[in-house]
């Protein structure tokens, strides 16, 4: 099993770009979320989904879009980059009231 | 609102000594889980604590919860450089698997 995978693990960005990362897991998971960490403030989970056509928004979902179309698979939206978007972040699975899962993340700067 | 908050969130310990890290939360959870980040890398879980009075070992590491105090302990014992690390307490609070992360405790143990 490859667990959680993401790509890219680093992207520099301009600001007003838009850009997609992507997420996708082959354990069956039904559980997948989107958290974004900075220095001093812990996860904070961006966006959720609890199986393939559920999304819901989480902590901090504005500037962001999800959609899930397959079990596998986690795409997250930037719609139009911002510095303050600039963070690393990073997918999770997990079946439901388990631990969950996390991918290599992403780090993102945003001119 | 919901929150979780960790204490330290620095920690420098001299190899052999023993201390706790505490994580507190604001409202009713019996699922609360325990994560260790090495610097750069990826979320890799320790601990799942599912009921009032769970404890679980690991080697040096201990983690407990006590859902009436909305309290989790880990207790680190007789420290070795292997366990600097970031350490996060997550809690569901049975909102649909939304995991909220407190900010973590940088671990240090000095030789």
């Amino acid at each position: 099993n490859a667990g959680v995978t993401q790509t890219p693990k680093f992207q520099v960005l301009k600001t007003g770009q838009s850009m997609t990362l992507q997420c996708a897991q082959d354990m069956n998971h039904e559980y997948m979320s989107w958290y974004r960490q900075d220095p001093g403030m812990g996860l904070r989970l961006i966006h959720y989904s609890v199986g393939a056509g559920i999304t819901d928004q989480g902590e901090v979902p504005n500037g962001y879009n999800v959609s899930r179309s397959t079990t596998e698979d986690f795409p997250l939206r930037l719609l139009s980059a911002a510095p303050s978007q600039t963070s690393v972040y990073f997918c999770a699975s997990s079946f439901r009231g388990r631990e969950q899962f996390f991918g290599p993340g992403t780090r993102l700067t945003v001119l | 609102e919901l929150k979780v908050e960790q204490n330290p969130l620095f920690l420098s310990m001299q190899e052999g000594k023993n201390y706790t890290i505490y994580c507190n939360y604001s409202t009713t959870s019996d699922r609360l889980y325990w994560y260790r980040q090495d610097p750069g890398k990826s979320l890799e879980s320790l601990f799942v604590l599912l009921s009032n009075g769970a404890v679980k070992q690991e080697g040096r590491l201990m983690a407990s919860l006590d859902t009436k105090a909305r309290l989790s302990t880990l207790h680190i014992t007789a420290a070795v450089h292997d366990l600097s690390a970031t350490y996060f307490c997550a809690v569901d609070f049975n909102t649909g698997n939304q995991f909220y992360f407190g900010t973590g405790t940088s671990l240090t143990v000095i030789p």
